[in-house]
């Protein structure tokens, strides 16, 4: 069964800093990614997707995430944090399981950038 | 474009009450979703559905009924709540063609089972 874990329950970074969000992945076949990122009181909201081609995908609001085979990971990554991308950050794998389309949803990590 | 709209966004029941949590989507999707949230637990599938009038089970189905009676709509039901049903319920949709795609998530429903 496909699965995602998200090692850290939560990353705090300095606004400026680079900021990293892990995710790892087990998959059988290739797998599709994604990172969805939920602020308070809101749903989930897609963020970037991987799903074949160049290994760095570039998403919304300055996001990356870097696709790695080999680590089976797909880290979700940003240059300079910013006090607003404080929020819960969720990696997905899509699932394809008797015929439909499923989503496994890692734990989650609390992301919080302090000023 | 309101996306995926999901009512009441709040609602305190009492042990053995039963409710209804209504999920619209205008995108015309295929698939849709039920998920509850729980702290330290990432999102949980309950059911789902591949398309009017038909529904499945997902991971934590028991003490849930769905429908589907029109493609917009998916209805989740609690028969008789518990206090461990006490969550944040979210729907999502999906298209079904275009299987590279995220789902859209609605804001959320906010349950409590005293």
């Amino acid at each position: 069964a496909q699965s995602v874990a998200q090692p850290e329950d939560q990353v705090n970074v300095a606004e400026g800093n680079p900021l990293t969000v892990k995710c790892t992945y087990s998959v059988s076949g290739n797998p599709y990614l994604f990172w969805y990122v939920q602020y308070p009181n809101r749903g989930l909201q897609f963020l970037l997707k991987y799903i074949t081609g160049d290994n760095l995908v570039k998403g919304s609001y300055g996001f990356e995430a870097e696709f790695n085979k080999s680590q089976t990971s797909f880290h979700l990554k940003k240059p300079s944090a910013l006090v607003s991308d404080s929020a819960l950050y969720f990696c997905a794998v899509r699932d394809f399981d008797s015929g439909t389309y499923k989503y496994i949803f890692g734990t989650g990590t609390r992301l919080k950038v302090l000023a | 474009n309101a996306g995926v709209t999901q009512t009441p966004k709040f609602r305190v029941l009492k042990t053995g009450q039963s409710m209804t949590l209504l999920c619209a989507q205008d995108m015309n999707h295929e698939y849709m979703y039920w998920y509850r949230q729980d702290p330290g637990m990432g999102l949980r599938l309950i059911h789902y559905s591949v398309g009017e009038g038909t529904t499945a089970k997902g991971e934590v189905p028991d003490g849930y009924n769905v429908s589907r009676l029109k493609k917009q709509n998916f209805l989740l039901g609690l028969e008789s709540a518990a206090p461990s049903q006490t969550s944040v319920y979210f729907c999502a949709s999906s298209p079904r063609a275009y299987s590279n795609q995220p789902q859209h998530f609605g804001d959320g429903t906010r349950l409590s089972i005293l």
